[in-house]
């Protein structure tokens, strides 16, 4: 079946500009999570969507991000006001109820210039 | 944020050698997870434990959960060249249901 798919695959933007990061999840995953990866880095958790409950925000960095989740589907992460610093691939997994496993997208990878 | 030691950092390794990489941590894990991701994609799961002591294996591959569940490794026996990528150990911990801490990585490269 269908994987995690992300949108889009790249993106190039300027200092100061907004994006927007798109995720599919697998269809029937309750469980959707974003993660941050830097040149050479693992995995930094940014945020948890769980169902209807409320997302757990706490590994965002700043409040230049944020991100929603629509319909217990598709997923949005915002990046407001890039930085240089900001560059990273950005990953989305998802998993299915009852199972903690995580199932990664292929990433978005941002370079703000 | 928070990450697990995962070593070797790197490894160089001659076509059809066993290779040995692993994860350890100070706190206790109730899961673990390992993945490998190959360039510009996404980390694939290659294997999940969730007992302590518990030995799995995927073809080639051999994962444990340590018995103390502060460590665990991976084995890849017989390495082929499309075994190059970066290992990712992963580890659930008891107080977070759901946040999993990652490790830095292995990158593994097989000389043919």
């Amino acid at each position: 079946g269908a994987g995690v798919s992300q949108s889009p695959s790249n993106k190039v933007t300027e200092k100061g500009k907004d994006v927007e990061l798109r995720c599919d999840p697998i269809s029937g995953h309750t469980a959707l999570y974003w993660y941050r990866q830097s040149l050479g880095q693992g995995l930094e958790f940014l945020i948890y969507f769980q169902g209807n409950s409320a997302p757990d925000k706490s590994g965002l960095p700043s409040d230049r991000f944020s991100a929603e989740r629509t319909g217990g589907s598709v997923s949005t992460l915002t990046i407001q006001r890039t930085q240089q610093e900001d560059s990273a691939v950005y990953l989305c997994a998802s998993s299915p109820p009852l199972y903690e496993t995580q199932y990664f997208g292929p990433g978005t990878r941002l370079l703000v210039l | 944020g928070q990450q697990l030691n995962q070593s070797p950092q790197s490894m160089f390794i001659q076509e059809g050698e066993d290779v040995s990489m692993n994860c350890t941590s100070s706190s206790i894990f109730n899961t673990w997870l390992w993945y490998k991701q190959d360039p510009g994609e996404g980390p694939v799961l290659l294997i999940a434990l969730y007992k302590a002591g518990e030995l799995t294996s995927n073809g080639r591959l051999t994962a444990q959960f340590g018995i103390t569940r502060k460590d665990s490794f991976l084995n890849i026996s017989a390495s082929i060249p499309s075994d190059v990528g970066i290992y990712f150990c992963a580890g659930q911990q008891p107080s977070g249901t759901y946040k999993y801490i990652f490790g830095t990585g292995t990158r593994l490269k097989v000389l043919a």
